[in-house]
């Protein structure tokens, strides 16, 4: 089973500023990684999958990169909307686990 | 417009059986994989299988093989979450959700069902 390490584990930023969020595999899922958001009540979203592409109805400035082992998500410009939850998933290998994920938070 | 309408919150005894379920409309149900999500009390999401409706192909993590069962009926599109026997352990959110295509990332989601398990 591929073990997915998210970090940090909380990030803390104000409105305007530019969020990154990491995921490390534990082996190679080459591009079959997908990001998630989470806000309290609902049901995730898909932002990213295929490690770089925007799901549909994201906003541009939501951006992902990475291949082999490590990814990120960048948040160009923080909007007040996009504090919630992230979580990562590799697609690439059975079972499709996720990231424990990152608590993005308004200082 | 792709919809999955899962069932109502539930509140059983441990040792009690349940089925929950996920029905599936604006699109073939048979032709897509559909899947389950946990989402214990204030933690992560966890992926626990895939069932591909139309042949009812099942692919099961090991954490939760033989713990429950995932199966579909695609007469009434509709897949299933199901426990012969709870534990105070599987109070959680259950999400049912769907790959755009493939067996792949979960592009489209239920709105998630509560199953709390409580003597």
């Amino acid at each position: 089973e591929i073990v997915l390490t998210q970090s940090p584990g909380t990030l803390s930023l104000s409105p305007g500023e530019r969020a990154t969020l990491s995921c490390r595999a534990s082996q190679s899922v080459t591009s079959y990684l997908a990001w998630y958001q989470q806000k309290p009540g609902q049901a995730p979203r898909l932002l990213i999958y295929g490690a770089s592409s925007r799901a549909t109805g994201i906003p541009d400035r939501f951006s992902g990169s990475g291949s082999g082992t490590d990814f990120s998500l960048t948040i160009s410009r923080l909007e007040p909307e996009d504090f919630a939850v992230y979580y990562c998933q590799q697609y690439g290998s059975s079972p499709k686990t996720f990231g424990q994920g990152t608590k993005l938070e308004i200082k | 417009e792709v919809q999955l309408v899962q069932s109502g919150a539930e509140v059983k005894k441990p040792g009690e059986s349940l089925k929950i379920s996920c029905k599936g409309s604006g699109y073939s149900f048979s032709s897509y994989w559909i899947g389950w999500v946990r989402q214990m009390p204030g933690k992560g999401l966890e992926w626990m299988g895939i069932i591909y409706p139309d042949d009812s192909e099942t692919r099961n993590s090991p954490s939760f093989q033989g713990q429950v069962t995932i199966s579909a009926d695609k007469s009434i599109s509709t897949a299933y979450l199901q426990w012969s026997s709870l534990k105070a352990s599987d109070t959680a959110m259950y999400y049912c959700a769907r790959p755009a295509y493939g067996d792949k990332q979960f592009d489209y989601w239920g709105q998630g069902t509560l199953v709390t398990v409580s003597s």
